[in-house]
């Protein structure tokens, strides 16, 4: 079964506490995305990969890390400085990067909480 | 659910009936639009695409228009079933560049 699956659906960070989202995709994807997503907005970009190794960030990149080591894998780290990290986040991939028509696929999101 | 679209434009139908959904974006240059479904606690399901060079797309009971000249996107679907009540967005692109996302419209089936 083909997708994108990410990890935990849910989580809870207590404040000053690092955490990290996982993502996955056997779509044998080039690029990967993470998002956040939060009531009454559009997705905002936090960072981007378009290969292994590599990686930019996205409109709102502060207080969050990632990495990109396997193809299949992207996973996102939310750390103490990002000052308001309560939201919905979605991880994606697509073919090849946005530029070149390729739709993103998404993952079913990680609802994180900060208590 | 999930507590996305809290304070989104709600769009209420009646069952059997055509729902029209609206996107204005933002870049003249924009060439490539997608629109997409999102229940709740979900992420995101792709629906249907255009690009710049169309001005119409039919998919599946869906309908995408483009109208360039005034930056405005929007997707009919025909005969709104219950399963179509979720959060509708519009994507758009700038070749090169990365996708800008709309904050989306609820769409509301009633029986």
């Amino acid at each position: 079964d083909g997708g994108i699956t990410q990890s935990p659906k849910y989580l809870f960070r207590k404040e000053g506490q690092n955490v990290t989202l996982s993502c996955e995709q056997n779509l044998n994807h080039d690029a990967m995305y993470w998002y956040r997503q939060d009531p009454g907005q559009g997705l905002r970009l936090i960072y981007y990969s378009q290969i292994v190794n590599d990686f930019q960030k996205g409109d709102i990149a502060e207080g969050y890390s990632v990495s990109r080591e396997k193809k299949e894998s992207f996973p996102l780290t939310v750390t103490s400085a990002q000052k308001n990290p309560t939201a919905f986040y979605l991880c994606a991939s697509s073919l090849g990067t946005a530029s070149s028509y390729n739709e993103q696929f998404f993952g079913p999101g990680t609802r994180l909480t900060v208590l | 659910g999930e507590s996305v679209g809290l304070h989104l434009p709600t769009l209420s139908v009646q069952e059997g009936d055509n729902s029209i959904i609206n996107c204005a974006y933002s870049n003249s240059a924009s060439d490539y639009f997608i629109w997409y479904k999102q229940e709740s606690g979900k992420g995101p399901q792709f629906i249907i695409d255009i690009r710049s060079n169309m001005d119409k797309r039919q998919g599946q009971r869906v309908t995408v228009l483009l109208n360039k000249t005034v930056k405005h996107l929007s997707l009919q679907i025909a005969a709104t079933q219950p399963g179509d009540s979720a959060v509708y967005f519009c994507a758009e692109n700038n070749y090169g560049q990365n996708f800008v996302f709309g904050p989306g419209t609820r769409l509301s089936v009633l029986p």
